[in-house]
C-alpha cells in the first residue's frame, strides 16, 4: 500500500489566490513527521514545512501552512496568495518512528501551475 | 555557501562505464542519504548513512556502492552503468536519526545522470 498519496497530479491556480495541495498518509507508528518539499523546474528540492505527529497546532511558515487532520491521516499544504514563482512540483513526505533509518517516503508529487 | 553540494550536476555517459557522484555537506550533520528520482518524478531512498556507517540499503543493485570517507561526505559509485540508471540522484543530510522540527532533511541540487 502507498504510504503517501497525492491525488492531484496537476493543478492550476490564479495568481494571488490560495491553493490547497492534498496529501494523505498511512502509518501505524504513533511517532512520525510530515514534510513538504518544492521542486522548481531547476530541479533542486526545497524544504517548505514540517508537522510532527504530536504537534498540537498546525504548522505555518510564511505563506505556507499545513492543514493537519490526524484522524483522517491527511496533511494538506495550503499556499496563500500564490505567486508565479510558486509554479513547481510539490512533494509530501513522511518519516516514521525513531528506528526507521530516518528515511523519507515520498508521494508522487503535484505539479502546481500559477496563472498570471 | 551551499549546505549540501554534489558534483557533477550533469553527467552523460555510455552504457558499461563506471562513474561517481560526490556529495559534501557543511552542516555538521551526522546522517546522509542518496535518493533517486526517476523519469516520472518519483523519489525513492537508496542509502542512508549515519556517522559513516551504512544504515539503509533499499534493494539497490550492488553495482551501486556508496562510500563515506567521513561524516561530511557520501559519494556514490556506479559500476557497469545501464540505461535504466538514467535518473536524477539527490544527496541529502539531516542532523541525526531523530524526528523533530529541527531535524529536517536537506537536499543537494541533484545530479542528472543520462546513460546512452
Amino acid at each position: 500500500a502507498q504510504k503517501i498519496t497525492q491525488t492531484q497530479p496537476g493543478m492550476f491556480v490564479q495568481e494571488k489566490e490560495a491553493v490547497t495541495l492534498d496529501c494523505t498518509y498511512d502509518t501505524s507508528d504513533p511517532s512520525y513527521g510530515l514534510f513538504w518539499y518544492k521542486q522548481p523546474s531547476s530541479g533542486e528540492m526545497i524544504f517548505l514545512i514540517y508537522q510532527g505527529s504530536y504537534d498540537q497546532q498546525n504548522a505555518t511558515e510564511g505563506r505556507y501552512s499545513l492543514n493537519f487532520q490526524k484522524a483522517r491521516k491527511s496533511a494538506n499544504l495550503v499556499i496563500s496568495a500564490s505567486q508565479l514563482g510558486d509554479s513547481a512540483m510539490y512533494f509530501c513526505a513522511m518519516r516514521e518512528g525513531f528506528n526507521a533509518g530516518n528515511m523519507l517516503t515520498f508521494g508522487g508529487g503535484t505539479r502546481l501551475m500559477v496563472k498570471p | 555557501d551551499t549546505a549540501v553540494s554534489q558534483t557533477p550536476k550533469y553527467l552523460v555517459t555510455q552504457m558499461g562505464n563506471d562513474k561517481s557522484i560526490k556529495c559534501e555537506q557543511n552542516l555538521g550533520h551526522d546522517t546522509m542519504y542518496w535518493y533517486k528520482q526517476d523519469s516520472k518524478k518519483f523519489l525513492k531512498i537508496m542509502f542512508s548513512y549515519n556517522n559513516k556507517e551504512l544504515i539503509i540499503n533499499e534493494t539497490v543493485p550492488n553495482r551501486f556502492s556508496p562510500k563515506s570517507p567521513d561524516k561530511a561526505h557520501l559519494n556514490l559509485h556506479i559500476n557497469s552503468l545501464e540505461l535504466g540508471d538514467s535518473a536524477v540522484y539527490f544527496c541529502a543530510s539531516s542532523q541525526d536519526f531523530s524526528l523533530g522540527r529541527g531535524n529536517t532533511i536537506y537536499f543537494g541540487e541533484g545530479s542528472w545522470l543520462t546513460v546512452v
